[in-house]
């Protein structure tokens, strides 16, 4: 069965460090999503993709934050300057479409921020 | 505002025992609901989905969600919990105002199973 793969599974970072977070989304999915889970807290949306754009974006997705589509198959998620606060698991999702069908999860990455 | 709300943090039934996770809802319309579990260390999974039609909706792994628009709710059941099962279970709803299918989490149940 097609899956959602992410890398790395953990990485560990300074603060004030750039990170890029990447996924492979399932190969037919076009719609593309972000999400984050602060340890012991609620699964948070960050951002949607869709066409090569932001499609919507929470008020945790500020500049430090960008998304990026660089190929047919990578959808990466760029923090610019890390902060210990960003210290979460990071999970990326894809869907067919927006509206009825079902977003598949990545296995997550740990984002640890020293 | 949207929200999930999920009241046990923390559920611990003993292996073979009956099982019901609660999920209240606030949502201007008939929402999609969802079920997702994660295990320790792996990601989401769904479990099952209600979109439309018949209220109780059946999942992988035994298990089951029935949607009572009257209580705002999504219970999830499994008539006999296996060790297996346990892990952290999401409720969800979405999509939310028009938005590209952006899925709010309820806060999580974590499931423990006793042998």
């Amino acid at each position: 069965e097609p899956e959602v793969t992410q890398t790395p599974s953990h990485q560990v970072t300074q603060m004030g460090q750039e990170v890029i977070l990447r996924c492979v989304p399932i190969s037919n999915h076009l719609y593309f999503y972000w999400y984050r889970q602060i340890l012991g807290q609620k699964v948070e949306f960050l951002v949607s993709f869709y066409n090569n754009e932001i499609s919507e974006k929470s008020e945790i997705f500020d500049d430090q934050f960008s998304v990026e589509r660089p190929d047919g198959s990578n959808f990466t998620l760029k923090i610019r300057s890390t902060k210990l606060e960003d210290s979460a698991m990071y999970f990326c999702a894809s869907s067919t479409s927006p509206d009825t069908d079902t977003q598949y999860f990545g296995p997550g990455t740990r984002l640890t921020v020293l | 505002a949207q929200s999930v709300t999920q009241p046990d943090i923390h559920i611990t039934v003993s292996e073979g025992a009956s099982l019901e996770l609660r999920c209240n809802y606030s949502y201007g319309a008939t929402p999609y609901l969802f079920w997702y579990v994660q295990s320790p260390g792996q990601g989401l999974q769904l479990l099952l989905k209600y979109f439309s039609g018949d209220t109780l909706v059946q999942g992988i792994k035994g298990f089951e969600a029935e949607f009572k628009r009257s209580q705002s709710s999504f219970n999830l059941r499994k008539p006999s919990v296996h060790w297996s099962d346990a892990a952290e279970y999401f409720c969800a709803v979405g999509p939310i105002s028009g938005g590209y299918n952006k899925l709010i989490f309820g806060a999580g149940t974590r499931l423990a199973v006793h042998p």
